[in-house]
């Protein structure tokens, strides 16, 4: 059982350029996330989509972009990275989004992305 | 000021010590509330649910306090495989769960 398949692992790019992260769960979850990860600020939800067809913006939504592909699949894409971006990108996933305390957030491994 | 804060530590214990972490949110409509643990370079995963009655699971307890809005974790017996960063976790509505920065905890022999 997969849980959460994120891709890449490490992604280096230059200011300018642009990439997709790439996100997939096989846990039937309703709710999806991207999060960054930088030092001493704690998690910070960048868009979650809280069901197929749907996206919202969280936290720190500017300079980014997502799309929710299929139930499965939930997409991050930078148009033009900045080195403001440089940061580690958790993808994560749970059953309704709705906080329930019998539910948990499933992560992905992460991507460590710098930006030169 | 920070919606969710954490002592960031790092709490330096030996094997056997008991050891808590404060956290503290600021708002008040906050509706669920979790302890997660993150190994280092590795991916976050939860540790456990806190609930209004406070709960316990084997070594560690978690409390609540809505009155003042604080979440305590406290782990007992500490052994080595505990060091690690523990990230308290707020559930707002809507999806939006706050993280705290985390407090990194090493346990030495």
């Amino acid at each position: 059982n997969a849980g959460v398949t994120q891709t890449p692992k490490f992604q280096v790019l230059k200011t300018g350029q642009s990439m997709t992260l790439q996100c997939a769960q096989d846990m039937n979850h309703n709710s999806m996330y991207w999060y960054r990860q930088d030092p001493g600020m704690g998690l910070r939800l960048i868009y979650y989509s809280a069901s197929e067809g749907t996206t919202d913006k969280g936290e720190v939504p500017n300079g980014y972009n997502v799309s929710r592909l299929n139930k499965r699949e939930f997409s991050l894409r930078l148009e033009s990275a900045a080195p403001s971006q440089t940061s580690v990108y958790f993808c994560a996933s749970d059953p309704s989004g709705g906080g329930r305390q019998d539910e948990k957030l499933f992560f992905g491994s992460g991507t460590q992305l710098s930006v030169l | 000021r920070k919606e969710v804060e954490q002592d960031p530590g790092p709490f330096n214990v030996p094997e056997g010590a008991t050891v808590a972490f404060n956290c503290t949110y600021s708002n008040s409509a906050s509706q669920s509330f979790f302890w997660y643990r993150q190994d280092c370079r590795k991916e976050p995963k939860l540790l456990m649910s806190v609930y209004s009655s406070g709960n316990e699971d084997g070594r560690f307890t978690a409390q609540l306090n809505r009155a003042s809005q604080y979440i305590s974790l406290l782990i007992r017996d500490s052994k080595l495989s505990d060091s690690a960063t523990y990230l308290c976790v707020v559930f707002y509505n809507n999806n939006d769960m706050r993280f705290g920065a985390g407090t990194r905890l090493t346990v030495k022999p």
